[in-house]
């Protein structure tokens, strides 16, 4: 059974950097084909893609965000983690991860069931 | 970037009915497009890959259809639990993934 969750803090002030990291099991990041992207979703509003790493470690990036960015991985704890710089209010979302694998057509197939931040001070 | 476009912005239909979403790219996906629900305080669900086939356990009263820049999204008869938001998503330029700004399906 394919799960993700997210963790991290619900509340970051601005200026600060948040880390975000998100847990998994029922697969292994080490298969060929398996990725694990990061995606949010402020209040009311659309999706939006922000990050992914795959099995042999490349990384992408939103290029609107590129720069605040990084996404890591450690396959011992089945772990992923974003961390976003320079936080601000309209960074205010929920943050989902979601796997993406080559039995899932290459689609986001499961979804962690998302983690609400709040950017304020 | 590639950017999707769906209309309309909100379907407003009574249980029963059938419902047809549109997903429109700024330039050819080909087929690499999904289809999306989400309902209220919940993770999106994938209802339909590479434009017409269904996920796992996904009912057969959801279609979907088109190539190249136009895509839809069918529910031919509307169930209570179909009323929720709908995103299309293209993976044509990987590793980079754009969703649409979704289509509210709400009740009549």
């Amino acid at each position: 059974q394919v799960t993700l969750r997210e963790s991290g803090p619900a509340l970051v002030k601005p200026t600060q950097t948040l880390t975000l990291t998100c847990t998994f099991s029922g697969f292994s990041l080490n298969t060929s084909g398996m990725c694990v992207s990061w995606i949010r979703q402020p209040p009311g509003k659309a999706l939006e893609w922000l990050a992914l790493i795959d099995w042999d470690d490349d990384k992408n990036y939103n290029t609107s965000l590129k720069t605040r960015l990084t996404i890591s991985k450690d396959t011992s704890k089945n772990q992923v983690v974003l961390t976003m710089t320079n936080m601000d209010p309209v960074d205010t979302a929920t943050y989902y991860c979601a796997r993406i694998s080559s039995s899932g057509y290459y689609y986001f197939d499961y979804w962690g069931q998302g983690t609400l931040v709040t950017v304020s001070s | 970037e590639i950017v999707l476009t769906q209309s309309p912005a909100t379907l407003s239909l009574s249980p029963g009915e059938r419902a047809t979403l549109s997903c429109r790219a700024s330039q050819s996906v080909s087929s690499y497009l999904a289809w999306y629900q989400q309902k209220p305080g919940q993770a999106p669900r994938l209802l339909i890959y590479d434009a017409s086939n269904r996920a796992t356990g996904i009912p057969a009263r959801f279609s979907g259809s088109g190539s190249g820049t136009d895509f839809t999204l069918t529910i031919s008869s509307l169930e209570p639990e179909d009323f929720a938001v709908y995103y299309c998503q293209q993976r044509s330029n990987w590793p980079t993934w754009t969703f649409g700004q979704g289509t509210k399906v709400e009740i009549k």
